[in-house]
């Protein structure tokens, strides 16, 4: 199946660091979606990107959804304790099978006060 | 609304043992699935379903059966646990159609075959 290439696996930073995160595949996606899970609860979404070339923000998260529709970028300005948690890419597809969605692995952040 | 809801929050089986997971939504979607986390390898779909009476394979299906008699509920059941079945199980639920493609999750279920 497709495969989603998640980097870096974990970061740990301090208090006020911008961070960023990637997902990239071999396949194109209709949409990339950025999920994270907080310790012990289930992932939420964050930021969802529709369009090639899209950029979008929701407070201090920037995401894009890149020009070859293969990858996608989450960037996180002045991070600070309670950005810790797990944060995922998704990458969707849309065929007969319906609206199938493929996960990154992850990529654990850790902040420093 | 109470949105996705899993039981148990935490299980521990004996290797053999049968299992059902709970999944119950309320906001009348359609679209149903179960997915696994394991360290490292995100989210993996077990099973899914886009409506009563329907449901399909996800990619890693093995090991795992899945009911869909009502649009709420979604179980998933394990007939005969193996350790490689340890992991988190989440299960995640959406409107279906274009552009609902935003799944809803559950704080999923944590799950140990001993």
């Amino acid at each position: 199946g497709q495969q989603l290439n998640q980097s870096p696996q974990s970061m740990f930073i301090q208090e006020g660091e911008d961070v960023s995160m990637n997902c990239t595949s071999s396949s194109i996606f209709n949409t990339w979606l950025w999920y994270k899970q907080d310790p012990g609860e289930g992932p939420v979404l964050l930021i969802a990107l529709y369009k090639a070339g899209e950029l979008t923000s929701n407070g201090r998260l920037t995401a894009q959804f890149g020009i070859t529709r293969k990858d996608s970028f989450l960037n996180i300005s002045a991070s600070i304790p309670s950005d810790v948690g797990i944060y995922f890419c998704a990458g969707q597809i849309f065929n007969n099978a319906g609206n199938m969605l493929t996960f990154g692995g992850g990529t654990r952040l850790m902040v420093k006060p | 609304n109470a949105g996705v809801t899993q039981t148990p929050k935490f299980q521990v089986l004996k290797t053999g043992q049968s299992m059902t997971l709970q999944c119950a939504q309320d906001m009348n979607h359609e679209y149903m699935s179960w997915y696994r986390q394991d360290p490292g390898m995100g989210l993996r779909l077990i099973h899914y379903s886009v409506g009563a009476g329907i449901t399909d394979q996800g990619e890693v299906p093995n090991g795992y059966n899945v009911s869909r008699s009502t649009t709420e509920d979604f179980p998933l059941r394990l007939l005969s646990a193996a350790p490689s079945q340890t992991s988190v199980y989440f299960c995640a639920s959406r409107q279906t159609g274009a552009g609902a493609n935003v799944l809803t999750f559950g704080a999923g279920s944590r799950l140990t075959v001993l």
